[in-house]
């Protein structure tokens, strides 16, 4: 089970769009549509903001956006906020009861 | 509402077993799908493990296989994380989650963290 791909930090001025990439394979990303993403700030717990690719739950905004293509998924923030600013977690169905989480992206808000 | 809270977190030695345990509230447990997902100091996020709805399955990361049992108790509305052989690679937050299915899908709800320390 590796790890899935994602850029360490993005940045981006209040108002922009930014789109954070996911990459994995052929066995997680690529063959399920169980692809979540989570926001996570500092010393808080994790929070659910996109599931099944490109659902998103009850309360968060819909400035966030998800999609996949192949074996990479991707999130979109649009109209950035300063309080977008966290840590942002891809996770994928891997197969046999398992999952994995991406290495997570600090989204700094210029 | 739904709400978890971790508890059973502290220091212990390398070898020494630890029991986690997830009190939850707001929603039933046979109902749902929960995981035990952890965070190394500094690190990002790691699944540990899940149980179905129903208990009746069970799975594990490969590097917890054989020293990792999750479980839940129905009376208590609590899932439980008991922890043998502890290794100092096992040091990180431990966060419950539930599922949003009964057989996995996704985390949507989780509970703020117990710290779980291996040191001699």
């Amino acid at each position: 089970q590796s790890a899935l791909t994602q850029p360490a930090s993005v940045s981006g001025s209040p108002g922009q769009s930014i789109t954070i990439s996911c990459t994995g394979t052929s066995s997680d990303i690529g063959n399920y549509n169980y692809v979540s993403w989570y926001q996570q700030h500092p010393g808080k717990a994790p929070k659910l903001m996109i599931y099944d690719v490109s659902s998103r739950p009850s309360g968060v905004s819909n400035r966030f956006s998800g999609s996949k293509s192949d074996n990479t998924a991707s999130l979109t923030v649009s109209g950035l906020q300063a309080e977008d600013e966290a840590d942002y977690y891809c996770s994928s169905y891997a197969g046999s009861g398992t999952w994995v989480f991406g290495g997570g992206t600090k989204l700094t808000v210029l | 509402q739904v709400h978890l809270v971790e508890s059973g977190g502290g220091v212990v030695q390398p070898g020494r077993s630890l029991r986690l345990s997830c009190a939850a509230s707001g929603f039933t447990l046979s109902s749902y799908g929960m995981h035990w997902v952890r965070q190394a100091p500094g690190k990002g996020l790691e699944w540990v493990a899940f149980i179905w709805y129903d208990g009746t399955n069970k799975y594990y990361v490969e590097s917890v296989k054989g020293r990792f049992t999750i479980s839940r108790d129905k009376s208590k509305n609590t899932l439980y994380l008991q922890m043998n052989s502890l290794r100092a690679e096992d040091t990180a937050v431990y966060f419950c989650a539930r599922d949003g299915t009964g057989t996995g899908a996704y985390f949507d709800y989780w509970g703020q963290g117990t710290l779980v320390t291996v040191s001699s």
